[in-house]
């Protein structure tokens, strides 16, 4: 079974810029969560979606927004790209919805954006 | 509001000696907790998770971590340290009957280094 997969890998863009990045869940998961990871700050929740609709969001500003489509593949998308937004943009799949099972993530390796 | 501290940000230990990274945690209500690895350029993987059942919680390649209440805290142990253990550690709370939605809080890691 093919796990989790981010594209692209890395990611360079100017301040200003928009960008999406995608995410591919494992065959048959439902849940996909996005985690933004830097030095800085760590870990931290962006949104989960689950059949299509956010059911949960983190505290980020509105430049952060994503989708997930029917075959449950996702994307976030970044508009306005700031210097701090340089982190690792890390997706997670889980079969049910994680704000009320805390089902096991699979994580992908992630997308390192840069944002010169 | 939930919050998880990871009392140590680097751990070295010899090939073959015990492993302590420690994790204390703040929760209103029973927390979930999680410990999860990073490898270098790789996603997060569940070592082991407590949901309220034994207290003792066994994980994967010989890890694991005892819930103790009274003193708020989850320490990730092994007996003995393989050179593959060298990577990043989170411990991870999920607050799920308080009104969070489940978000998972990660600590801020700590980076075991396994020396030979």
């Amino acid at each position: 079974k093919a796990g989790v997969t981010q594209t692209p890998r890395y990611l360079i863009k100017t301040r200003g810029q928009q960008v999406t990045l995608s995410c591919s869940p494992i065959s048959g998961h439902r849940s996909v969560s996005w985690y933004q990871q830097t030095p800085g700050q760590g870990l931290q929740f962006l949104f989960e979606y689950f059949s299509e609709t956010q059911r949960n969001k983190g505290n980020f500003p509105g430049r952060f927004s994503g989708r997930q489509f029917s075959n449950s593949r996702s994307e976030m998308n970044v508009s306005t790209l700031e210097l701090g937004d340089s982190a690792l943009y890390l997706c997670a799949s889980s079969l049910a919805f994680q704000g009320t099972t805390n089902e096991k993530l699979f994580f992908g390796s992630g997308t390192q954006l840069s944002v010169l | 509001a939930q919050s998880v501290t990871q009392l140590d940000s680097h751990v070295s230990v010899s090939e073959g000696t015990p492993v302590l990274l420690r994790c204390n945690y703040s929760s209103s209500y029973s927390p979930s907790l999680f410990w999860y690895v990073q490898h270098p350029n790789k996603g997060l993987q569940l070592l082991l998770k407590y949901t309220s059942a034994a207290t003792l919680v066994k994980g994967i390649n010989g890890f694991e971590a005892e819930f103790k209440k009274s003193e708020t805290s989850f320490h990730l142990t092994k007996p003995s340290a393989h050179m593959s253990d060298a990577a990043e550690y989170f411990c991870v709370v999920s607050d799920r009957y308080g009104g969070s939605q489940g978000n998972l809080i990660f600590g801020k890691g700590t980076k075991l280094s396994v020396k030979p």
